[in-house]
């Protein structure tokens, strides 16, 4: 059975940095991206970027480029989503998903609440 | 980047009538070469992550109830629910994958029960 399980929430405060994680079981993980949603407070989705973990090669969307950053360790099976600097409008659940080269996102992660308050 | 903009942003409709979501992209997602619309509808229930329900436009994933159907082609597609159902009740979500980065969603419309 395919499965993507992320890490749990998480409550943090402005300024200080974050990694959630998304494992893969089930599956070939080298074989699928990984990609990266956003969904903020009672809003929509928002595609953050992708990572394929063969070479950790990268796509941010330019609206989250610079503020977040991908990463994998095909070994353990697992991505990350990391944060340097925490801001409030950060608080959000955040979901991995995985798709094949240019293709739907099939499996999807649970998901994570990041809450940023001081 | 391509934007895609859904209609309505919510509808109401009785138990066993017919939904239809309409969902435009601001530029062809029809691939010339491999002739797919790279197009796919999710569904997401409160407290759950989204679905995938359909992709290349058209075409159910596996599991999908057949009162699911996709349609259409370059920039306009539509989400047709034939007899809605009380789980029915979601929020739906298109995605263009043609054009990537980014991978763009619309607004979403929420689906409930009159």
């Amino acid at each position: 059975e395919v499965q993507l399980v992320q890490s749990g929430a998480e409550v943090k405060k402005p300024g200080e940095s974050l990694t959630i994680s998304c494992t893969g079981s089930g599956y070939s993980f080298s074989s699928y991206w990984i990609s990266w949603v956003r969904q903020m407070p009672g809003k929509g989705l928002e595609w953050m970027g992708r990572i394929d973990p063969r070479d950790s090669y990268t796509n941010y969307s330019p609206s989250f480029e610079g503020h977040v950053t991908f990463s994998a360790d095909k070994s353990i099976s697992t991505a990350y989503l990391q944060w340097s600097s925490l801001q409030a409008s950060d608080t959000a659940f955040y979901y991995c998903a995985r798709h094949p080269f240019r293709a739907a996102d099939d499996y999807w992660g649970q998901g994570t609440l990041v809450t940023v308050s001081s | 980047d391509i934007v895609m903009t859904q209609s309505p942003d919510s509808l109401a409709v009785s138990l066993g009538e017919r939904a239809t979501i309409n969902c435009k992209s601001s530029q062809s997602v029809l691939s010339s070469s491999s002739k797919k619309n790279y197009l796919a509808w999710y569904q997401q229930k409160p407290g759950q992550p989204p679905k995938l329900l359909i992709y290349w436009a058209s075409t159910r994933e596996s599991g999908v109830p057949d009162r699911f159907s996709g349609s259409g082609s370059g920039t306009d597609f539509t989400l047709t629910i034939s007899r809605l159902q009380a789980e029915d009740v979601a929020v739906y979500y298109c995605q263009q994958y043609y054009a990537t980065p980014p991978r763009t969603f619309g607004q979403g419309t929420k689906v409930e029960i009159k």
